[in-house]
């Protein structure tokens, strides 16, 4: 049973366009849901993360939205560039006091063509 | 400052063999979680350790086991192998009380 539903599996962008990723959940018991971009053959790097009590955030050119009554994120990237091409997850842990244990999606392929 | 690094990069084992795979966490970094990525997946969480002690598990048989050291780096076996072992293997560390999880570059294991 997939707890993260994550789409479009693939995107393809113009350079300087926006870029945009949505995910879906089911569990309310979710409370924080971190993106990460991933490079071929490298580990996911953390983008930015939120939670519930917050609708949007932004660094730099990337913002979350959150919609925490349709139990629904989405990653935009401002002004696409040539070198964001790569694998983004977004994904999503239960609060637990035993620790994080992250919930991912299935991940989408960007590319961005200049 | 080093990331998360781990160790080795590349391994191959034929099936039934066991296998160890290395991770040092991010300096101030406490716990230490291990990932399976199979090919075209998202990462899904194997297990978590703190003080030495796996504090949660994700839903992978007992083959799968870890250990975590005085020093916070941490080891992962895997026994009896399989081909559908065939993975990248991810550790991530957090910062004390801190949700946020930093990735190594992974273990890309292949099993034949």
């Amino acid at each position: 049973q997939q707890q993260v539903k994550q789409s479009p599996q693939s995107l393809i962008v113009q350079k300087g366009g926006i870029s945009i990723i949505n995910c879906a959940y089911e569990n309310t018991a979710f409370d924080y849901f971190p993106w990460y971009q991933q490079f071929p053959g490298k580990g996911p790097a953390l983008l930015i993360a939120i939670r519930p009590d917050v609708s949007e955030k932004k660094e730099g050119r990337f913002t979350i939205s959150f919609n925490k009554s349709a139990k629904q994120f989405s990653l935009h990237i401002m002004d696409s560039q040539p070198g964001d091409s790569a694998t983004y997850f977004c994904a999503a842990d239960p609060f637990n006091q035993a620790g994080t244990a992250l919930i991912f999606g299935k991940g989408t392929t960007l590319s961005v063509s200049s | 400052d080093a990331g998360v690094t781990q160790s080795p990069t590349h391994l191959i084992k034929t099936r039934g063999q066991q296998v160890t795979l290395r991770c040092s966490p991010k300096s101030g970094h406490d716990t230490v979680s291990w990932y399976q990525q199979a090919l075209g997946q998202g990462p899904q969480f194997i297990f978590q350790y703190y003080e030495e002690e796996e504090r949660q598990r994700g839903n992978f048989p007992d083959r799968f086991s870890g250990h975590q050291f005085p020093n916070y780096s941490s080891e992962l076996n895997v026994n009896a192998l399989l081909l559908g072992d065939s993975a990248l293997y991810l550790c991530a560390s957090s910062p004390v009380n801190k949700r946020d999880q930093y990735f190594g570059p992974g273990t890309r294991l292949l099993v034949l």
